[in-house]
């Protein structure tokens, strides 16, 4: 199965301050198609996960232009340009190019 | 407005059986995937498996954890997705998740308890 590391595991963050979260994965997410099938998600307390990016850095309709996805391969970053209150929760990264699907462990971001 | 909506979730004892339900709206049900995660209390988010559309004669796929235990089908013409599940054990004890695609999943709902215990 393929392995998603997720970094840091919490992330206290100022207001309008930026904020980066990590994700590798064990082997490359380059599908045979051509595609990276790299999503990155956000889940509030309570709520089920709402997804903010496909294929690395296609952002969701919705999603503020404050987020930003990137990456290539193996090695993924998810940006908050200036983090805001709504922002809490967790971040998930999850790599569905090869089965089974998984996910990164997690990333909570809290406001100092 | 499209939705998609769990339900089935109860308290069951190990080894007993359970069907969930998802039931969608708003969109043709029966060109997409439908994908089910899980996630434990307090823990990340697990994907179970999913099930095609019949373009791809609804081929299957399940984790290893519940391979053999769970099995999904579809009503392409009501637009629900179901998620039977049988010999269930503690650590099937989530909230269940339906979504809506394969590889990349857009959408999700909101979700149903499973609680597993004697």
């Amino acid at each position: 199965d393929v392995v998603m590391t997720q970094s840091p595991l919490s992330l206290p963050v100022t207001l309008g301050q930026p904020a980066y979260i990590s994700c590798r994965s064990s082997q490359s997410l380059v599908h045979s198609d051509g595609i990276t099938y790299l999503n990155w998600f956000h889940q509030r307390p309570g709520q089920s996960p709402r997804r903010l990016f496909y294929q690395v850095s296609n952002r969701d309709s919705g999603v503020p232009d404050r987020f930003s996805g990137s990456g290539s391969g193996t090695d993924f970053t998810l940006k908050i340009s200036r983090v805001e209150a709504e922002d809490v929760g967790v971040y998930y990264c999850m790599q569905g190019t090869h089965w089974p699907v998984t996910f990164g462990g997690g990333t909570k971001v809290e406001i100092k | 407005e499209v939705q998609l909506v769990e339900s089935g979730g109860d308290l069951v004892q190990p080894g007993r059986s359970l069907r969930l339900s998802c039931t969608t709206s708003g969109y043709t049900f029966g060109d997409y995937a439908m994908t089910w995660f899980r996630q434990a209390p307090g823990k990340g988010l697990e994907w179970v498996g999913f099930i095609r559309s019949k373009t791809y004669v609804g081929a299957t796929e399940y984790a290893a954890s519940v391979k053999g235990r769970f099995i999904f089908t579809r009503d392409d013409s009501a637009g629900v997705a179901y998620l039977q599940m049988t010999d269930l054990k503690t650590e099937d004890t989530a909230v269940y998740y339906c979504s809506r695609g394969l590889r990349f999943p857009d959408l999700w709902g909101r979700g149903t308890v499973v609680t597993v215990s004697s």
